[in-house]
């Protein structure tokens, strides 16, 4: 069955390191890939999207996302983390045969440290 | 643009009542999706419309109708709630037809029934 994983419920990084965030899928073949923030009581935001070619893609507010085909991954990253981005972050796929068909995963939050 | 309008923001409804949840966009997008997000399981779709006049079942599709009213609109009825429908709900649109067709949503309508 399809499926998105994201392994860590919650992160806490301090501000300045760096910080990744794990995202995993489980389809037939490579679907789009997303990536969205969510701050408290908003809407979801696109950081993110890879569709093909470059395997590393970069996105808005310094964050970048890494394929690996071969680890059926897409992972998020940010170099320095700031108090901003503190947030729900979720990993989202869609099947390139129906690419209505979004599903995300059940999402990261991301506590940044003074 | 006021992009993904949804309305209302917040609703309290008794067990059995019925209720429509709103969903208007200007970006003229062909596609427009419903969404429901409970804690630790991330957003999952309920219905969606590829273009006007066609609608579909996506995950979690059972208790609820919708309706694709004309190209701008997309509402959500629920015809008897349940407390198992206490949620978030979001609404997304999309352009539809291009590669990868990334969503943008709405802020969301907070539903208690009790």
């Amino acid at each position: 069955a399809q499926s998105v994983t994201q392994p860590d419920i919650h992160i806490t990084v301090s501000e300045g390191a760096s910080l990744e965030l794990r995202c995993n899928y489980s389809y037939g073949a490579t679907p789009y890939l997303f990536w969205y923030v969510q701050s408290p009581g908003q809407g979801l935001q696109l950081l993110l999207k890879y569709f093909s070619g470059d395997t590393l893609v970069q996105g808005i507010k310094g964050f970048e996302a890494e394929f690996k085909r071969s680890q059926s991954s897409f992972n998020l990253r940010k170099p320095a983390g700031h108090w901003s981005d503190a947030a729900e972050y979720l990993c989202a796929v869609a099947p390139r045969y129906n690419n209505n068909d979004m599903r995300f995963g059940a999402g990261t939050r991301l506590t940044v440290k003074p | 643009n006021a992009g993904v309008t949804q309305t209302p923001k917040f609703q309290v409804l008794k067990t059995g009542q019925s209720m429509t949840l709103q969903c208007a966009q200007d970006m003229n997008h062909n596609s427009m999706y419903w969404y429901r997000q409970d804690p630790g399981m991330g957003l999952r779709l309920i219905y969606y419309s590829a273009s006007e006049g066609t609608t579909d079942k996506g995950e979690v599709p059972n208790g609820y109708n919708v309706s694709r009213l004309n190209k701008r609109e997309f509402s959500l009825r629920l015809e008897s709630a349940a407390p198992s429908q206490t949620s978030v709900y979001f609404c997304a649109s999309s352009e539809g037809r291009q590669v990868g067709n990334e969503q943008y949503f709405g802020p969301g309508t907070r539903l208690t029934v009790t």
